[in-house]
C-alpha cells in the first residue's frame, strides 16, 4: 500500500513569497490533516478535513495560509506572503474511520524562510 | 489547554543501555499513540495503547498505559544507535482533536 505523499520535499523561499505544497492521502483515507512542526517542537495541527469538508481549522493562520481538498482526494497547503517564522516541516496525514486515533504520516515538506 | 508533557527533552546514552522515557497529561486519553520520527522524515507509528494499565512489547521496545489513562511510558533495553530519533506520544482528550507531546530526542552512541 502507498503511503502520503508529499512534493515538493524541500523548498527556500524568500520571506513575503508565495509556497504551495501538495499531499496525496493513502487510498480510500478520508480525513486529511496538514501539521506544521518547527524544529525541537511536536506537530500542531492546521487544519484538519473530512472528505472535502473542514472539520477543524482553528491553528491555521488565515490571514495568510489556505488549504482546499476540492475532490476529497489530495490537497494543496497555500502559504502568501511567508514570514521567517514560517520556517518548519509541513507534515500532511491521513486517517480512515475505524483507525482510532491513529495517523499515517508522509515524510514532510521542509520549507525554509530567509 | 489539554496538554501532552514528555520528558526528558533529550536524552543521549551509550549503545547497550537501558531508557524510560515519559509522557504525562492531567486529561483522560482513551488512547494513546507512540510515535518514531527519524531525521528528515515523518513520524511513524509504533503503537496503540487503549486500556488501563496495558503493557505492550515491541521487540526491544516496552510500552505502558497508566492505570487512569493520563500517562504512560516507552521503554528501551539495551539501546541501538538505530534507536535514535524523536519519540512523540500523541492522543484524543476526550472530546477533543489529537494532540502531540513536544517530543523526546533520543541519540544512541556507538
Amino acid at each position: 500500500e502507498a503511503g502520503v505523499a508529499q512534493s515538493p520535499r524541500y523548498k527556500i523561499i524568500e520571506k513575503r513569497q508565495s509556497v504551495a505544497f501538495w499531499c496525496n492521502p493513502i487510498s480510500g483515507h478520508a480525513t486529511l490533516y496538514w501539521y506544521q512542526q518547527i524544529l525541537g517542537q511536536g506537530p500542531k495541527l492546521l487544519i484538519q478535513f473530512q472528505n472535502n469538508g473542514v472539520v477543524d481549522d482553528s491553528q491555521l493562520p488565515k490571514d495568510r495560509f489556505s488549504a482546499e481538498r476540492l475532490k476529497g482526494v489530495d490537497s494543496t497547503l497555500k502559504i502568501q506572503p511567508a514570514k521567517l517564522e514560517d520556517s518548519a516541516v509541513y507534515l500532511c496525514a491521513s486517517s480512515f474511520e475505524g483507525s482510532g486515533n491513529t495517523i499515517y504520516f508522509g515524510e514532510g515538506s521542509w520549507l525554509t524562510v530567509v | 489547554t489539554q496538554l501532552l508533557e514528555q520528558s526528558p527533552q533529550f536524552l543521549s546514552i551509550q549503545e547497550g543501555e537501558n531508557l524510560t522515557v515519559y509522557c504525562n497529561s492531567s486529561s483522560v486519553f482513551s488512547s494513546l499513540q507512540w510515535y518514531r520520527q527519524e531525521p528528515g522524515e515523518g513520524p511513524v507509528l509504533l503503537v496503540t495503547v487503549v486500556t488501563g494499565g496495558e503493557v505492550k512489547k515491541l521487540k526491544r521496545l516496552t510500552f505502558q498505559f497508566g492505570d487512569a489513562r493520563k500517562d504512560s511510558s516507552l521503554h528501551i533495553t539495551a539501546a541501538q544507535p538505530g534507536d535514535t530519533g524523536l519519540y512523540l506520544c500523541a492522543g484524543a482528550p476526550r472530546g477533543f482533536k489529537t494532540i502531540f507531546g513536544a517530543g523526546t530526542r533520543l541519540f544512541v552512541k556507538a
